[in-house]
């Protein structure tokens, strides 16, 4: 058990951009959370799939932003025509559900930097 | 809705001292409450939860919490603080793990 993995782990984007990223979750993990964290406050809640149905997104993912998780297991976020706004640490978290615990286990995060 | 906050930014302890992060929450019902701790160019890691029973909760790396409904408690304490515990805490609240609402973090530092 690796852990949940997040690639690239930096990306530098010009505004108007389309970026992507990857995150693997922990392997016999159902859940899996994309959270977005900003310098000096916590992650906030984007979106989150079981398997690969995605069951909620906030309010904060806005139409530039899509996530996919085509066969349960990968997850992709992509974020388009990329504005300085969206510069943050994007958060990928994993769980078994439905255990009772739900223990999310987060991975080291993509930190993004929109010029 | 739900909402958590850390009141303080910024805390300074000296190593061996006692530590104790306040977090207070705003929740419809019975809570989850967490603590996670982040280390720079760490994930997020959970170090302890509560879901019910004994208002006392025991995590990792010597940490405690206790909730405390008539107060919305949710504070952290650890009883003699290492120089390694230094890092960003933050405390979360929700109806379980994944939609959880975070407050905006801790900073902890620790004088030798």
């Amino acid at each position: 058990d690796t852990g949940v993995s997040q690639n690239p782990r930096h990306k530098i984007t010009k505004r108007g951009q389309n970026v992507t990223f990857r995150c693997d979750p922990i392997s016999e993990h159902n859940r899996l959370y994309w959270y977005r964290q900003t310098l000096g406050q916590g992650p906030e809640f984007l979106t989150y799939f079981q398997n690969e149905a995605q069951l909620e997104k906030s309010r904060l993912l806005s139409d530039r932003f899509s996530a996919e998780r085509p066969k349960g297991s990968f997850s992709t976020l992509e974020i388009q025509r990329t504005e300085q706004g969206d510069s943050a640490m994007y958060l990928c978290a994993s769980s078994f559900y439905p255990l009772s615990t739900d223990t999310q286990y987060f991975g080291p995060g993509t930190r993004l930097t929109v010029l | 809705a739900q909402s958590v906050t850390q009141p303080d930014i910024h805390i300074t302890v000296s190593e061996g001292a006692s530590l104790e992060l306040r977090c207070n929450y705003s929740y419809g019902a019975t809570p989850y409450l967490f603590w996670y701790v982040q280390s720079p160019g760490q994930g997020l890691q959970l170090l302890l939860k509560y879901f019910s029973g004994d208002t006392l909760v025991q995590g990792i790396k010597g940490f405690e919490a206790e909730f405390k409904r008539s107060q919305s408690s949710f504070n952290l304490r650890k009883p003699s603080v290492h120089w390694s515990d230094a890092a960003e805490y933050f405390c979360a609240v929700g109806p379980n793990a994944g939609k959880s609402t975070f407050g905006d973090g801790t900073t902890l530092t620790v004088k030798p």
